[in-house]
Formats: C-alpha cells, sequence, structure tokens
C-alpha cells in the first residue's frame, strides 16, 4: 500500500562530532527567534532563544547564530550525542505579528 | 503540574462528529496558542489569546474550527464535523506575555487526533 514517509531534510553525524543545523526566516521585521528540539511523540522543547539585537547567543553545549543580512539562523551542537537526535525547528517572532512561525523542520541523526 | 498540560493525549473520533481539545497553561501564563502539526510536517499556527484582548484568529482553517479561553486561564479547540484531513497533533503552547517579544514560548505534549 501506499506509505507517507518524513520529507524532512536530515543531517547525520558521528556521535562526538559538531552539529549545524541551518533555517532560513522570512521576515525581516522578525525580532525573536528560538529553536525547539522535538522528539517522536513529544511536543517541541525549548533549547535557546535569540533577539535580533544579538548575533550570538551561547546555552550548554548549543550555539545559536543569527545573520540579519541574510535572514539566516544556525544552531550549533557541540559534541553530539545520541540523545540528541530529534527532528529542530526554527521560529520567528515579532513585526507585525505576535504569531511564532516555524521552519520546516530538520531531523538530526546521530551515529554511534 | 509545572508545564502546559492538554487532553486527552489521543482521540480517535468517527467523521462527522465533533471533538473538544482542552489546555491548561502554565500558570499566570497570559499569551495561549494553538498549533497543529500533520505527521511528518512543521507546525501550523491556528490562534492566539492574549490576556483578554481579542484573539488572533487568523490561521483557523474553516469555520469549523472554533477556540475559546474561559476566565484567561484554559482553552478548548473545537472542531465540529470532523474530516479524516483534520487527522493531526494539536499543540498548545503559552507564554508569559506574547507583546513582550522575547518571553519564551512553552508547548504541551499534544493531543493526537484521528479521524476515521
Amino acid at each position: 500500500g501506499e506509505s507517507v514517509g518524513l520529507h524532512l531534510p536530515t543531517l547525520s553525524v558521528q556521535e562526538g562530532d559538531n552539529s549545524i543545523i541551518n533555517c532560513a526566516y522570512s521576515n525581516s521585521a522578525s525580532d525573536y527567534f528560538i529553536w525547539y528540539k522535538q522528539e517522536s511523540g513529544k511536543g517541541p522543547q525549548f533549547i535557546i532563544d535569540i533577539r535580533s539585537n544579538m548575533d550570538k547567543r551561547q546555552g550548554q553545549r548549543v550555539t545559536v547564530l543569527l545573520n540579519k543580512t541574510v535572514k539566516h539562523l544556525s544552531l550549533q551542537i557541540a559534541a553530539t550525542q545520541p540523545g540528541d537526535s530529534a527532528v529542530y525547528f526554527c521560529a520567528e517572532k515579532g513585526g507585525a505579528t505576535n504569531k511564532l512561525i516555524f521552519g520546516t523542520g530538520t531531523l538530526l541523526a546521530v551515529q554511534p | 503540574g509545572a508545564g502546559v498540560s492538554q487532553s486527552p493525549s489521543n482521540k480517535v473520533t468517527e467523521k462527522g462528529k465533533d471533538v473538544e481539545l482542552r489546555c491548561d497553561p502554565i500558570s499566570g501564563h497570559t499569551a495561549l496558542y494553538w498549533y497543529r502539526q500533520s505527521l511528518g510536517q512543521g507546525l501550523e499556527f491556528l490562534i492566539y489569546f492574549q490576556g483578554n484582548s481579542a484573539p488572533d484568529k487568523s490561521g483557523l482553517p474553516s469555520d469549523r474550527f472554533s477556540a475559546e479561553r474561559t476566565g484567561g486561564s484554559v482553552s478548548t479547540l473545537t472542531i465540529q464535523r470532523t474530516q479524516q484531513e483534520d487527522s493531526a497533533v494539536y499543540l498548545c503552547a503559552s507564554s508569559p506575555d506574547v507583546r513582550n517579544s522575547g518571553n519564551t514560548i512553552y508547548f504541551g505534549e499534544g493531543s493526537w487526533l484521528t479521524v476515521v
């Protein structure tokens, strides 16, 4: 029979390597950005956020970079672990709207 | 609990029936969002509430969908005359004040709806 498969971009990395997940956002007026991690069967989990007056913010093992010139956001995960395997979404908010608009997501697969 | 609570976690309903999904936001959060996520897809905005202001309903896909928020806390998303394409995970989120750009938005675990 016909099956429905995931059509998400996939990033496959080896355990211990660094991961970089990229996101292009749409609204130049957006002033707040969030990265979420979503494991199978669960709701999105907040990872890290950044405001538009910053270009870099660091958390524990994660760093978010913001390039407003090209409307690009990235999430760097240091020393990737099997528990990092999930779908990662970027989201933008602000400007004329208070909606949180999500990107399409990237599936991170960590190989042991 | 400390997080956003949604019920039911799973719901199977027959086509044409009405369903109600409930969301309990984090205590003290004035902003509440509903999103829909189809299998393998991103999150689609449906509606958000901010305090006593009129809700932003611009994401509701049809007039079969409606939502209420009573007393500025609990919210109910109602889908009337369900169709098979309504099958998805319905996610609720809350935030201290959506107008303060930068307040983190926290999600519940979602209500999985299957229309047969």
